[in-house]
């Protein structure tokens, strides 16, 4: 069974940083792309960001471009985003998204929990 | 950029009815388009890819239609456990992998 489990989300105020992660089971992890997809309280989905199976390609919305980092770590099976510079508009819920395949361009075949963000001073 | 379009915005809709639900893409996104349920307090289930393919474990009264710019998410005769938000997704142009705006579905 595939979980994805998401952590690393608080309080934090806007211009700090914060990093989160995604823990990856029940799958060959290198074997697919990873996703963080947002959604603000009572507001729709948003993709943030997406990395390929062996870290080559990587895309952001440009709402995160430039502030947001993803990366991977296939031996840990993890996912990460580092986030930094952090705006009041970037409170939402966070979620690790398993792609349906190793390139970026992919469906969001298992979700996470999420994991929540504030920024607030 | 990409820009998908989804409508109504909110479906009302009585239980054993069939829910028409409409996903409009600002360019051709031939077939890769993914529908998603999302009920609340949860995180969104892939109901639907390839615009007509069930997802594993889907019943089959949720069925996928369209392709290029028009999908069609159809929900045949709504259960109680249907009613939630539905979201489009396309995945043939990035960055960005877009979403719509969501459908709610509710009780009428």
């Amino acid at each position: 069974e595939v979980q994805l489990v998401e952590s690393g989300g608080g309080l934090e105020q806007p211009g700090r940083s914060l990093r989160l992660s995604c823990a990856a089971s029940g799958f060959t992890f290198d074997d697919y792309a990873m996703h963080w997809v947002r959604q603000a309280p009572g507001k729709g989905l948003e993709w943030v960001s997406g990395i390929s199976w062996n870290s080559g390609s990587i895309g952001y919305a440009d709402s995160v471009k430039g502030r947001f980092t993803i990366a991977r770590d296939n031996a840990k099976n993890t996912l990460y985003l580092q986030m930094n510079s952090l705006r009041a508009e970037d409170t939402a819920f966070y979620y690790c998204a398993k792609g349906n395949r190793i390139a970026v361009a992919s469906r969001f075949d298992s979700w996470g929990q999420g994991t929540l963000v504030t920024v607030s001073s | 950029e990409m820009v998908m379009t989804q409508s109504p915005a909110t479906l009302s809709v009585s239980p054993g009815e069939r829910a028409t639900l409409s996903c409009r893409a600002s360019q051709s996104v031939g077939s890769n388009l993914a529908w998603y349920q999302q009920k609340p307090g949860q995180a969104p289930r892939l109901l639907i890819h390839s615009a007509s393919t069930r997802a594993t474990g889907i019943p089959a009264r949720f069925s996928g239609s369209g392709s290029g710019t028009e999908f069609t998410l159809t929900i045949s005769s709504l259960q109680s456990e249907d009613f939630a938000v539905y979201y489009c997704q396309q995945y043939n142009n990035w960055p960005p992998l877009s979403f719509g705006g969501g459908t709610k579905v509710e009780i009428k």
